[in-house]
């Protein structure tokens, strides 16, 4: 889903259940993705990366996947805990770009 | 520092005023960027700094946002005449060179401004 002013999307899931938030990208010449984790009064907060000759990268607890042809990137969280609550990001960087270009978020609320 | 630090964490002002936000960046790093986050919205870039210099500032909103950066540390993000549309968060990052490398930026806690 897209942002609409204060209505990020949300994804509320049973803690130990898995979570799949999704993003589209804007750019196919992007070949670096990042997600970003931001908990209330923090600044977002590097969780996991993939380059764009990758389809899947894994991490403690999270995946990424990336689908070039249709420009989306997913990020999978297993096993969900409290902790993982919080507004995720994902990032793009076009190749020999200066900057991130970010999508509008996703809000995740784990129900103990 | 070990972090992005930024000053004041939190700023209240009358519109028309100025304000001024302060970004520390971590000791070393090269690039800094400005974002900024409206309420419940993504991250808007606004301005880019290597080293002293902006190759990249094409995301300042109006001639009234203005940034600096001096000895390529600190940098200043002033926003003039302050209007009650520019109340957000302001994020600053850095990261040790320009472009994007490994695991991306060091983001700050930001500046919470709010315009009344």
């Amino acid at each position: 889903g897209e942002s609409v002013g204060l209505h990020l999307p949300t994804l509320s899931v049973q803690e130990g259940d898995n979570s799949i938030i999704n993003c589209a990208y804007s750019n196919s010449a992007s070949d670096y993705f990042i997600w970003y984790k931001q908990e209330s009064g923090k600044g977002p907060q590097f969780i996991i990366d993939i380059r764009s000759n990758m389809d899947k990268r894994q991490g403690q607890r999270v995946t990424v996947l990336l689908n070039k042809t249709v420009k989306h990137l997913s990020l999978q969280i297993a096993a969900t805990q409290p902790g993982d609550s919080a507004v995720y990001f994902c990032a793009e960087n076009m190749a020999a770009g200066n900057k991130l270009t970010f999508g509008g978020g996703t809000r995740v609320l784990v129900k103990p | 520092g070990a972090g992005v630090s930024q000053s004041p964490s939190n700023k209240v002002t009358e519109k028309g005023k100025d304000v001024e936000l302060r970004c520390d960046p971590i000791s070393g790093h090269t690039a800094l960027y400005w974002y900024r986050q409206s309420l419940g919205q993504g991250l808007e870039f606004l301005i880019y700094f290597q080293g002293n210099s902006a190759p990249d500032k094409s995301g300042l909103p109006s001639d009234r946002f203005s940034a600096e950066r001096t000895g390529g540390s600190v940098s200043t993000l002033t926003i003039q005449r302050t209007q009650q549309e520019d109340s957000a968060v302001y994020l600053c990052a850095s990261s040790i060179t320009w472009g994007v490398t490994n695991y991306g930026y060091t983001f700050g806690s930001g500046t919470r401004l709010t315009v009344v």
